[in-house]
């Protein structure tokens, strides 16, 4: 079975750091792009940042640009949002997803279940 | 970036309804168009990609169209297990943009 499992979320003060993972499963991991894609509580969808099989390829959102680093490990078969200088604002539903291509010019058809980061004091 | 805009942002329609929602692109995406399906407190679900293709899975009930700027899902029938809110998403180019979704409600 092909699956998402993300980790690593949970409340954290406004200007600190937290890294969030992504544990796939069911798949040959280092043949597809993986992605990053928020929802804010009660809003729609934002893709947040993506990463080509090899990690030849990455982007980010502008609302997220060095801030935040994406990275993978192919021989975890994990992906990995290091987030840093936090701000209220990025407080959403994280979830990991894999795209039906090896770069990132491509839709996700995999979708983990999300984990939740709270940016509070 | 390009921008993402559905219409309409909601739609209340019947059991048996023939639905059509639009997304445009602000420029030419080409074909790199995909639609999500969106239950509550539920992770989105692929159901068409490269604007016409149909996800493996997905009834054939489901059907997407256009090309450059313009396209629509369509959904021939609507049966109870797709009221739901839909979203397209460009993958012509980063950032990869969604649209600010529809929401599909029973009338």
């Amino acid at each position: 079975e092909v699956q998402l499992v993300e980790s690593g979320g949970g409340l954290v003060q406004p200007g600190r750091s937290m890294r969030v993972s992504c544990a796939a499963s069911g798949f040959t991991f280092d043949d597809y792009a993986m992605h990053w894609v928020r929802q804010a509580p009660g809003k729609g969808l934002e893709w947040v940042s993506g990463i080509s099989w090899n990690s030849g390829g990455i982007a980010y959102a502008d609302s997220v640009k060095g801030r935040f680093s994406i990275s993978r490990d192919n021989a975890k078969n994990s992906l990995y949002l290091q987030m840093n200088s936090l701000r209220p604002e990025d407080t959403a539903l994280y979830y990991c997803t894999k795209g039906y291509g090896s770069g990132i010019f491509y839709g996700m058809d995999v979708w983990g279940q999300g984990t939740t980061v709270t940016v509070s004091s | 970036d390009i921008q993402m805009t559905q219409s309409p942002s909601s739609l209340s329609a019947s059991v048996g309804d023939r639905v059509t929602i639009s997304c445009r692109a602000s420029q030419s995406i080409s074909t790199y168009l995909n639609w999500y399906q969106q239950k509550p407190g539920k992770a989105p679900k692929l159901l068409l990609y490269a604007a016409s293709s149909l996800q493996s899975g997905v009834p054939s009930r489901f059907s997407g169209s256009g090309s450059g700027t313009d396209f629509t899902l369509t959904i021939s029938s609507l049966q109870p297990e797709d009221f739901a809110t839909y979203y397209c998403q460009q993958s012509y180019n980063t950032p990869c943009s969604f649209g600010q979704g529809t929401k599909l409600e029973i009338k």
